[in-house]
């Protein structure tokens, strides 16, 4: 079956640190992937996504490149802030029969200290 | 501006009661989701509907149940609840189910005691 596997949390981080949340992947066929964020008290938000091998999906400072001979979307950002703290999911998804079906990690808290 | 809403925020009930919890969506998309977060599993699917009458089970939909009678709700009922149903309750909508961009409402905490 398709799993996502995140790296276990929490991570602490200073300000300006250099973050780096690994996720791996296994799917029959060829998946879309995504970095959800949930902030504190909210619901998940896209952060950014890439569809096919060798994308880089990039939004707010953050990246992900989706590695296929890996399976790999890990999330990098350059020099994280505070307001950044918050509960990051990788997750997956397939085309056809399967769409309807968005597989999550378990998700890994960030926390950013001043 | 369009928005996801969920209500009530938080519910405490007990063991056998029945509950349901609403789900409003203003984007005016045919796909929406129920989902349940708990510790250590990530999100889960319950239900979803890819439109008006149309309603499918997700991985975890024993002991829950929804219907879709317009476009804007997707309600979700817990026909006697359990103390295993104790979690966080999401509702999601999207526009197309290729892509797989879901926007998610705040979330319902819900505590059977």
């Amino acid at each position: 079956g398709n799993s996502v596997t995140q790296m276990e949390g929490p991570v602490t981080l200073s300000e300006e640190a250099f973050l780096t949340i690994n996720c791996t992947y296994t799917a029959t066929g060829y998946p879309s992937l995504f970095w959800y964020v949930q902030y504190p008290g909210e619901g998940l938000q896209l952060l950014l996504k890439a569809t096919k091998a060798d994308d880089k999906g990039s939004n707010k400072g953050f990246e992900a490149t989706y590695r296929k001979e890996t399976t790999s979307f890990h999330l990098e950002k350059g020099s994280v802030q505070v307001s950044d703290s918050a509960v990051y999911f990788c997750a997956l998804s397939l085309t056809g029969a399967g769409s309807y079906q968005l597989t999550f990690g378990k998700g890994t808290k960030l926390s950013v200290i001043p | 501006d369009a928005e996801i809403t969920q209500s009530p925020r938080h519910k405490i009930t007990e063991t056998g009661r029945q509950v349901t919890l609403a789900c409003h969506q203003t984007w005016n998309h045919n796909n929406m989701f129920w989902y349940r977060q708990d510790l250590g599993h990530g999100l889960r699917l319950i239900h979803y509907s890819y439109g008006v009458q149309d309603t499918n089970k997700g991985e975890v939909s024993d002991g829950y149940s929804v219907s879709r009678s317009n476009t804007e709700d997707l309600p979700l009922t817990l026909e006697s609840a359990a103390s295993s149903q104790t979690s966080v309750y999401f509702c999601a909508s999207s526009e197309s189910l290729a892509g797989g961009k879901r926007y998610f409402g705040p979330g319902t905490r819900l505590t059977v005691t």
